[in-house]
């Protein structure tokens, strides 16, 4: 394992109310990235960060926000969970520009009912 | 903008048989080029990559993929598939200098004794 730990791994949510995943690193890695997997579709980027305080959105971000206060920590929320949201969701973390290989956690299995 | 395509969504094969999984990408500037397996509920890890140098590169479990630039594809093979290498696969793509990784939808392998 590359150091990462995702929470909840499992999760059944009401539509409508706020979730929020973590993802913890102890490899002190600068680019911190959430992706939700879907089938047909593969992985597809939600947001990503470049270091404390810096994120940007990805391909997939409308009804997602991301912090990031310090290296170690990544958290994905949902304001107002709704169905579509039900997914897989990945955190992704990678070391600088010149490594060029990412690490995955394990995965949230979110639920939307 | 980057894309990658994997046709096939479902692979099946015998097992000893030799296999071959497609991944294309397409892209106007140059790109370093993944693959990623992913066994039953687990995350992803890389398989391989390439960045730079011989087009032919090698995973330690007997995988290979071969850097193709006029055909702008980075297909996977093994020559002897076992029933262990039943997984889903995915094709990455991303540009030198930049922090996104662009995925492909996945191939699933099934691996039949």
């Amino acid at each position: 394992d590359a150091g990462i730990t995702q929470s909840p791994r499992h999760k059944v949510t009401e539509t409508g109310t706020p979730v929020t995943l973590r993802c913890h690193q102890t490899e002190n890695h600068r680019y911190m990235y959430w992706y939700r997997q879907d089938p047909g579709h593969g992985l597809r980027l939600i947001h990503y960060s470049y270091g404390v305080k810096d994120t940007d959105k990805g391909e997939v971000s409308d009804g997602y926000s991301v912090s990031r206060s310090k290296t170690e920590d990544f958290l994905l929320t949902l304001e107002s969970a709704t169905s579509s949201q039900t997914s897989v969701y990945f955190c992704a973390i990678r070391q600088s520009q010149v490594n060029t290989e990412a690490f995955f956690g394990q995965g949230t299995r979110l639920t939307v009912v | 903008a980057q894309s990658v395509t994997q046709l096939d969504s479902q692979v099946p094969v015998f097992e000893e048989a030799p296999v071959e999984l497609r991944c294309n990408y397409s892209s106007s500037v140059s790109v370093y080029l993944f693959w990623y397996v992913q066994y039953p509920n687990q995350g992803l890890q890389l398989l391989l990559k390439y960045l730079s140098g011989s087009t032919l590169v090698k995973s330690i479990n007997g995988f290979e993929a071969e850097f193709n630039k006029s055909q702008t594809s980075f297909h996977l093979r093994k020559p002897s598939v076992h029933i262990s290498d039943t997984a889903e696969y995915f094709c990455a793509v991303t540009p030198p200098g930049t922090y996104k990784y662009i995925f492909g939808t996945g191939t699933r392998l099934k691996v039949l004794a």
